[in-house]
């Protein structure tokens, strides 16, 4: 299992762009999670999936879109790229099922700068 | 809006030297949590606790949550440079939809 993998592992945009944050687990979790967190910082989480087709906001939404087609991936994307938004970003992904309590898998992260 | 809040959060220390970490809200959770992340990977889970008054052991690590379930602790005994990273603690609200509370982390540095 290479259990939860992010693509890019760095990026830098400039202000306006956009760009997709890709997200894949081969755990077969249904549920899977967008975090950011800025230095020093603890995760703030962004977007979260239940389900394939089944998505909804966290914390800290604004600027983010999220979709969920499929059990394995679930992309984060940013459609006009701004300063307050470089941060690391991490996916995470999870089973309630069972007694795993809720412990979360992360994946890398995605560092971002934008300039 | 619940938090978690973690103190303190930068500990630098000797190595051989005992810590304490502490996470405190004033919202019950019904399992707490405890990660440690190194610089440029996501975060590992070390530990859940879910019984009021818990202890747990992990080698040299000791964790605990509170009576109330509102707050925990992570002891590490004759700390070493290994231990050396950013400690999270998070919290499961209950809320059935797998999300978790973090607090802001605790930056370790064990020098040797």
């Amino acid at each position: 299992n290479a259990g939860v993998t992010q693509t890019p592992k760095f990026r830098i945009l400039k202000i306006g762009q956009s760009m997709t944050l890709q997200c894949t687990q081969d755990m077969n979790h249904n549920y899977m999670y967008w975090y950011r967190q800025d230095p020093g910082m603890g995760l703030k989480l962004i977007y979260y999936s239940v389900g394939a087709g089944i998505t909804d906001k966290g914390e800290v939404p604004n600027g983010y879109n999220v979709s969920r087609s499929t059990t394995e991936d679930f992309p984060l994307r940013l459609e006009l790229a701004a300063p307050s938004q470089t941060s690391v970003y991490f996916c995470a992904s999870n089973e309630l099922a069972g007694v795993t309590y809720n412990e979360q898998f992360f994946g890398p992260g995605t560092r971002l700068t934008v300039l | 809006t619940q938090l978690l809040e973690q103190s303190p959060q930068f500990l630098s220390i000797q190595e051989g030297e005992n810590l304490t970490v502490y996470c405190n809200s004033s919202s019950v959770f019904s399992s707490l949590q405890w990660y440690r992340q190194e610089p440029g990977e996501g975060p590992v889970l070390l530990v859940t606790v879910v019984t009021g008054g818990e202890v747990k052991k992990l080698k040299r690590l000791t964790f605990q949550f509170g009576d109330a379930r509102k707050d925990s602790s992570l002891h590490i005994t004759a700390a070493q440079p290994g231990d050396t990273g950013l400690y999270l603690c998070a919290g499961d609200p209950s809320s059935n939809t797998g999300k978790l509370i973090f607090g802001q982390g605790t930056t370790l540095q064990v020098k040797p």
